[in-house]
């Protein structure tokens, strides 16, 4: 089952402009996390945001969680064409010793030059 | 070493073989995942074992069949599969809880699976 809700769906702009997505979940969680994947193969991890943290950056990638709101945002400043590619959120829920990592919807990007 | 190695790329079987999906990893990691990916969807996880015990089984069909031999090594095995189980499988490794809280996954790229 999905525990995010991304939007947009798609997000089309030219190379220089900014990203932002939206990620919207249902519970508590521990961690959120923002992977990247290109052409339906493997997935890359972006960056990660504890539950007590509010921003983090990590070079062109700027996240932010609003736990109140259950809700967080990846930015990405100055697009290339190859961010283009699916962005997903991910929740993490800790139970004993494992980590259940659940995905959002996604957000397809395209980077026009 | 950052790499999940996961073996075939590609496969087709029928519904009435029984073949396996192989992962690897050498970063120590104690936790490993498979989660199923249909195209153009988010992917949705099936398992995840953390030292080498079953930890979690996402109400999978009993047709797939997780099996983990040691601390490097994740498989997963096929049986009596359906055309509907045609997907991308990808299998995933993180630490475990209780060597830190750094839980981001390391995918592999994934097998093809089609079902004829």
């Amino acid at each position: 089952s999905q525990q995010g809700e991304e939007d947009p769906q798609a997000l089309s702009i030219q190379e220089g402009e900014n990203a932002t997505m939206n990620c919207s979940y249902k519970t508590s969680i521990n961690n959120l996390q923002w992977y990247r994947q290109n052409s339906g193969r493997g997935l890359v991890h972006l960056i990660l945001i504890r539950s007590n943290e509010r921003e983090k950056h990590s070079g062109r990638l700027r996240v932010t969680l609003d736990t109140s709101k259950k809700s967080s945002s990846l930015l990405i400043t100055a697009s290339r064409a190859a961010d283009t590619a699916s962005y997903f959120c991910a929740t993490a829920i800790f139970t004993g010793t494992a980590s259940k990592l659940t995905f959002g919807t996604g957000t397809r990007l395209q980077v026009t030059l | 070493d950052t790499e999940v190695t996961q073996t075939p790329k590609h496969l087709v079987m029928g519904m009435t073989n029984k073949k396996s999906l192989k992962c690897e990893q050498h970063m120590g990691h104690r936790a490993m995942y498979w989660y199923k990916q249909k195209a153009k969807k988010p992917p949705e996880l099936m398992f995840v074992y953390s030292y080498e015990k079953l930890s979690i089984n996402e109400s999978v069909p009993s047709r797939f069949s997780p099996e983990c031999p040691n601390s490097s090594l994740l498989n997963l095995h096929l049986h009596a599969l359906q055309p509907e189980d045609s997907a991308l499988y990808l299998c995933a490794s993180s630490q475990a809880l209780s060597t830190g809280f750094r839980t981001e996954a390391f995918f592999g790229q994934g097998t093809r699976l089609t079902v004829v």
